[in-house]
């Protein structure tokens, strides 16, 4: 089905360990992004994505690292988990075409770091 | 730093009623403000967004009223439905591709 996809869903990986939250849209919109969702403060920007191979930080990037080897690829790396990162992970997408501004989110990873 | 912030955290309105939130934003550079509704286990969904050449917009029961000299928009949603509890949030862009959010109110219509 056409849209956005992540996997896993629902991850629980201990302290330290490398974890790979993995994103795909079938849109070939231009740009992604990794958001994180706490209660208490929304959602944040970790990383976005202008097209592949071009790569910024959003207002929380410590900890994370982004790649875009795909326009339809968008994976998110914590390299070292730390239990702050315990969240719910949403990517999104945004065309840039007509003018639009809508992101379309995925369906979320909820990630618990032991 | 860029913020909007969004008020009241929680809102609890009786089915047919009027649920107001509201936002206030310091950017100037702001011109894209949209409003993202989100239900449980799911992700954030566009709802209404407008930008500031207008100062209201209307699609069904929900409307977003702007006041550009004041810095601040909110979301009206007419005789408000169990179906609508949901958590809500505000955002605002504009100079970048950077899409800034409110901590979202969670709105809970009791029948």
């Amino acid at each position: 089905d056409a849209g956005i996809t992540q996997s896993p869903r629902y991850k629980i990986t201990e302290t330290g360990r490398q974890v790979t939250l993995m994103c795909h849209q079938t849109w070939s919109h231009s740009y992604m992004f990794w958001y994180r969702q706490d209660l208490g403060h929304g959602l944040r920007l970790i990383y976005y994505s202008a097209a592949a191979d071009i790569t910024d930080k959003g207002e929380v990037p410590d900890g994370y690292v982004v790649s875009r080897s795909k326009t339809e690829n968008f994976p998110l790396t914590l390299e070292s988990a730390t239990r702050s990162q315990t969240s719910v992970y949403f990517c999104a997408s945004r065309d840039t075409g007509r003018g639009g501004d809508t992101q379309y989110f995925g369906p979320g990873t909820r990630l618990t770091v032991l | 730093q860029q913020q909007v912030k969004q008020s009241p955290q929680s809102l609890i309105v009786q089915k047919g009623g009027i649920s107001i939130i509201n936002c206030a934003y310091e950017n100037t550079a702001f011109d894209y403000f949209p409003w993202y509704q989100q239900f449980p286990g799911k992700g954030p969904a566009l709802l209404i967004a407008i930008r500031p050449d207008v100062s209201e917009k209307k699609e069904g029961r929900f409307t977003i009223s702007f006041n550009k000299s004041a810095k601040q928009f909110s979301l009206h949603i007419m005789d408000s439905q169990p179906g609508d509890s949901a958590t809500y949030f505000c955002a605002a862009k504009g100079g970048s591709e950077k899409l800034v959010f409110g901590k979202g109110t969670k709105l809970t219509v009791n029948p």
